[in-house]
């Protein structure tokens, strides 16, 4: 069965206190792994795809890895901005994403 | 680029009424499009996927009869929930994508649905 978890499923950071976020997942065929922010009451706001294991993307303080079981978000020096939940899906095919239940993160100043 | 836009952002109806909650993709043509449902705290959950002009599939579990989906053009999709009942309460959210985005899905910001 199709699966992808995320951990912790609750993270506190004082600010600029860097830290990670995994998201790992055991699929029978992996499109592509999103990385989606979510802030309350929203829906979620596309940061990165990444297709292939070793493959890596930045943008701002955030940076997405994977690896063939799991991918990470990298935060750097987080800002109170940033609290969000972080969502991790799965694309298994053309029209399907299996979502994580997501990081709620929280960056205290 | 890549807006989604969901219409009423809330809505409150009473227990046996149908509401319909309209999702559009503003920017671009919408090939697919995803309704999922959010419990507090919770993931999305997929409920359905419609192509336009196509009938929708739904996932497993989900009541075809009582979720209505409807895509009948490239930028607009609609859900109907019908025979409203507090249990259907929820954060109901679209997601659109299109063949020139290699099938990333961009979501619209919700609709929440309050039963009373």
């Amino acid at each position: 069965e199709d699966q992808v978890t995320q951990s912790p499923e609750a993270l506190r950071l004082q600010e600029g206190e860097s830290s990670s976020l995994n998201c790992s997942y055991t699929v029978s065929g992996l499109r592509g792994l999103f990385w989606y922010r979510q802030d309350p009451g929203k829906g979620p706001e596309f940061l990165f795809t990444l297709y292939s294991a070793g493959e890596e993307k930045e943008k701002e303080r955030l940076k997405a890895t994977l690896t063939k079981k799991e991918s990470f978000l990298h935060i750097t020096a987080p800002k109170p901005e940033d609290s969000a939940t972080y969502l991790c899906a799965v694309q298994v095919s053309p029209d399907k994403l299996i979502f994580g239940t997501g990081t709620r993160l929280q960056v205290f100043p | 680029g890549a807006v989604v836009s969901q219409h009423p952002s809330r809505v409150i109806c009473k227990s046996g009424t149908s509401v319909k909650i309209e999702c559009r993709s503003l920017d671009f043509q919408a090939t697919t499009m995803f309704w999922y449902r959010q419990f507090p705290k919770k993931s999305l959950m997929l409920m359905a996927t419609s192509n336009e002009g196509s009938k929708a599939t739904y996932e497993q579990g989900v009541e075809k009869d009582k979720f209505l989906i409807n895509h009948a053009s490239l930028t607009l999709s609609t859900l109907t929930v019908t025979s409203a009942h507090p249990e259907d309460s929820s954060f109901y959210i679209c997601s659109a994508s299109s063949t020139q985005s290699s099938y990333e899905q961009y979501f619209g910001p919700g609709t929440r649905l309050t039963v009373t």
